[in-house]
């Protein structure tokens, strides 16, 4: 199974917004709500941001939302901030019971 | 607060056999409201997931990895474990272990242990 496709990086100014795609297959997810993306600053490990492809946990400020159009989940940071600047990954259910990271995107705050 | 800590062997030779222990902290391994996985990350490059687990015993795997990979739990000792045999430079990554947050192996990882990196080299 391949990883899902993420673009290697976006920018932003601070107060701006980005979205980040995901892209994987019909047999992925474009078949499952079950794509939840990931934080992850230097040296760190990943945080929960989204999960459900749309569902915030407790605790992740509500600039971060999640969306999905066929095959393709986004993540979307309004008011950006100096803060955000880290890596994302998406991840999604390829079956009932197997899992498959993206390639992860690298986001500069400018 | 629940807390997961790795622990085992930071450098393995080639050929042999990757051996590493998450440890749960402020939670019960054995709550059937969770399950357990292990995930790696190369250095400089994305997340892979490698295994989960299920305090029944239950496990699933990653199919390209699943032919040398074992992930085993020890309910008495609040841990699971992970071994990876016939390791290459390849296998080189920071090991992570992490809560799946509901009982499916389909839930999101939360949270995080802070990783172990493992280094293969002769």
């Amino acid at each position: 199974q391949s990883a899902l496709t993420q673009p290697a990086s976006v920018s932003g100014s601070p107060g701006q917004s980005i979205t980040i795609s995901c892209t994987g297959t019909s047999s992925d997810v474009g078949s499952y709500n079950l794509v939840s993306w990931y934080q992850q600053h230097a040296d760190k490990a990943p945080k929960l941001m989204i999960s459900e492809v749309s569902k915030r946990p407790s605790g992740v400020s509500n600039r971060f939302s999640g969306s999905k159009s066929g095959n393709t989940a986004s993540l979307t940071i309004s008011g950006l901030q100096a803060e955000d600047e880290a890596d994302y990954y998406c991840c999604s259910s390829t079956s009932s019971t197997t899992l498959v990271f993206g390639g992860g995107t690298k986001l500069t705050v400018l | 607060q629940l807390q997961l800590q790795e622990s085992g062997p930071g450098l393995v030779k080639p050929s042999e056999t990757l051996s590493l222990t998450c440890t749960v902290s402020g939670g019960s391994i054995s709550s059937s409201t969770y399950y357990w996985g292990w995930i790696r990350q190369p250095p400089g490059k994305g997340l892979e997931w490698i295994a989960t687990i299920y305090f029944s015993g239950s496990t699933y795997y990653n199919p390209p990895l699943k032919s040398r990979v074992t992930i085993s739990i020890e309910t008495s000792k609040n841990q699971f474990s992970l071994k990876m045999s016939s390791v290459t430079a390849a296998d080189t990554a920071v090991y992570f272990c992490a809560r799946h947050s509901c009982s499916s192996v389909n839930c999101p990882f939360d949270p995080w242990g802070q990783g172990t990196l493992v280094t293969v080299s002769s």
